[in-house]
């Protein structure tokens, strides 16, 4: 089993809906975990951090639940500038590897 | 200020040859990656500095790659004999104190 795996994809969804992306890790010591942004032929870019209590920036909106070992992100009235490849990034913690789902491709049509 | 910054941005060799990359990381970071990204396929990790720390090789596919971090800032991953399945974007990345990693443009390797 990989130890981060997401929603295979693509996502084709029209703009202005709400899209849901899953992933899930298998290191329970896990204690940080991220989602990263990736435009076609660019780099990762951080997308948001993810807390425990769950947190929102804007459209977006990251959810972790420790138990199942379960991290969303969740866009909400999607814009075309949406569309890129969202990467789930986990950490054992401060000073340790990070690992990186295989990601998620997200296309936002008109 | 500046962002991280890898040389070079292509590179096409042939099979069998040495290859060196280069990473210049965001000055102070402490915390240095190298990953790489075959076409279509999430990133894979190679190699991690961490200060003075001795480096996490837990990554490298094979004793035909390499990497150092001199004086704690710049980075060299070295790739011997290159094979065709080495064709990949080749990723570094740096970090000072929180967890962000900030990412450089890569390097797109290509082996004959």
């Amino acid at each position: 089993r990989k130890e981060v795996e997401q929603d295979p994809g693509p996502f084709n969804v029209p703009e202005g809906a709400t899209v849901a992306f899953n992933c899930t890790y298998s290191n329970s010591a896990s204690q940080s975990f991220f989602w990263y942004r990736q435009d076609c032929r660019k780099e990762p870019k951080l997308l948001m951090s993810v807390y425990s209590s769950g947190n929102e920036d804007g459209r977006f909106t990251a959810q972790l639940n420790r138990a199942s070992q379960y991290i969303s992100l969740l866009i909400r009235d999607s814009k075309l500038s949406d569309s890129a490849t969202y990467l789930c990034v986990v950490t054992p913690g401060y000073g340790q590897n990070f690992v990186f789902g295989p990601g998620t491709r997200l296309s936002v049509l008109p | 200020g500046a962002g991280v910054s890898q040389s070079p941005s292509n590179k096409v060799t042939e099979k069998g040859k040495d290859v060196e990359l280069r990473c210049d990381p965001i000055s102070g970071h402490t915390a240095l990656y190298w990953y790489r990204q075959s076409l279509g396929q999430g990133l894979e990790f190679l190699i991690y500095f961490q200060g003075n720390s001795a480096p996490d090789k837990s990554g490298l596919p094979s004793d035909r790659f390499s990497a150092e971090r001199t004086g704690g800032s710049v980075s060299t991953l070295t790739i011997q004999r290159t094979q065709q399945e080495d064709s990949a974007v080749y990723l570094c990345a740096s970090r000072q104190f929180t967890d962000t990693q900030y990412f450089g443009p890569g390097t797109r390797l290509t082996v004959l």
